[in-house]
């Protein structure tokens, strides 16, 4: 278990701009999830994937975002014309599921957003 | 709307005390529970889950949490807390309705003093 792998670890740019983020579930693991987490609160759900469907995504998640999963490995999620309220941290997990089950998720390190 | 409510948004105990950290939510069906765990500069790391059957169930590091459904609560215990139990605890749910997305409470920061 080399754990979910998030890239990079740190973003800051400036308003306006695209950003990509990447995550690498762990490698058995079909389920992988994206959150967003600002200062003070939980984790939001934003999307997740089951293999490399797009099966839910949270209002959260505006026309300027957009995630793939496109062989059912890694995924990217991408932000679009950066705005100030953007400024996140961005969080992948991965879990193992089957028809009904619903296995922990394991979290990876984030990526920190910065707008300027 | 479901949502997960953690009241004590702040927790400082002196090692050897006695924890326990309230979790309520809203969601009338089955439901999935956790609790997850963040030290200092790491990643969110899961304490313990409940999913079905005995409604208290034992995590790692001593911590054990009790689900009792009639109170919609899943409050997190440990008798004795450590110095390095010092980090930030979430309660999150897990609808059981054909979605796999945790819903989380706000988080507790626990601090132990030595």
């Amino acid at each position: 278990d080399t754990g979910v792998s998030q890239d990079p670890r740190h973003k800051i740019t400036k308003r306006g701009q695209n950003v990509t983020f990447r995550c690498d579930p762990i490698s058995e693991h079909n389920r992988l999830y994206w959150y967003r987490q600002t200062l003070g609160q939980g984790p939001e759900f934003l999307t997740y994937f089951q293999n490399e469907a797009q099966l839910e995504k949270s209002r959260l998640l505006s026309d300027r975002f957009s995630a793939e999963r496109p062989k059912g490995s890694f995924s990217t999620l991408e932000i679009q014309r950066t705005e100030q309220g953007d400024s996140a941290m961005y969080l992948c997990a991965s879990s193992l599921g089957g028809q009904g089950r619903n296995q922990p998720q394991h979290f990876g390190d984030g990526t920190r957003l910065s707008i300027l | 709307a479901q949502s997960v409510s953690q009241h004590n948004h702040h927790v400082i105990l002196s090692e050897a005390a006695s924890l326990e950290l309230g979790c309520n939510y809203s969601y009338g069906g089955t439901v999935n529970l956790f609790w997850y765990v963040q030290y200092p500069g790491q990643h969110l790391q899961l304490l313990l889950k409940y999913f079905s059957g005995d409604p208290l169930v034992k995590g790692i590091k001593g911590f054990e949490a009790e689900f009792i459904k009639s109170k919609f609560s899943f409050n997190l215990r440990k008798p004795s807390v450590q110095w390095s139990d010092t980090a930030e605890y979430f309660c999150a749910v897990s609808p059981y309705s054909g979605t796999y997305k945790y819903i989380f409470g706000t988080g507790t920061r626990l601090k132990v003093l030595a």
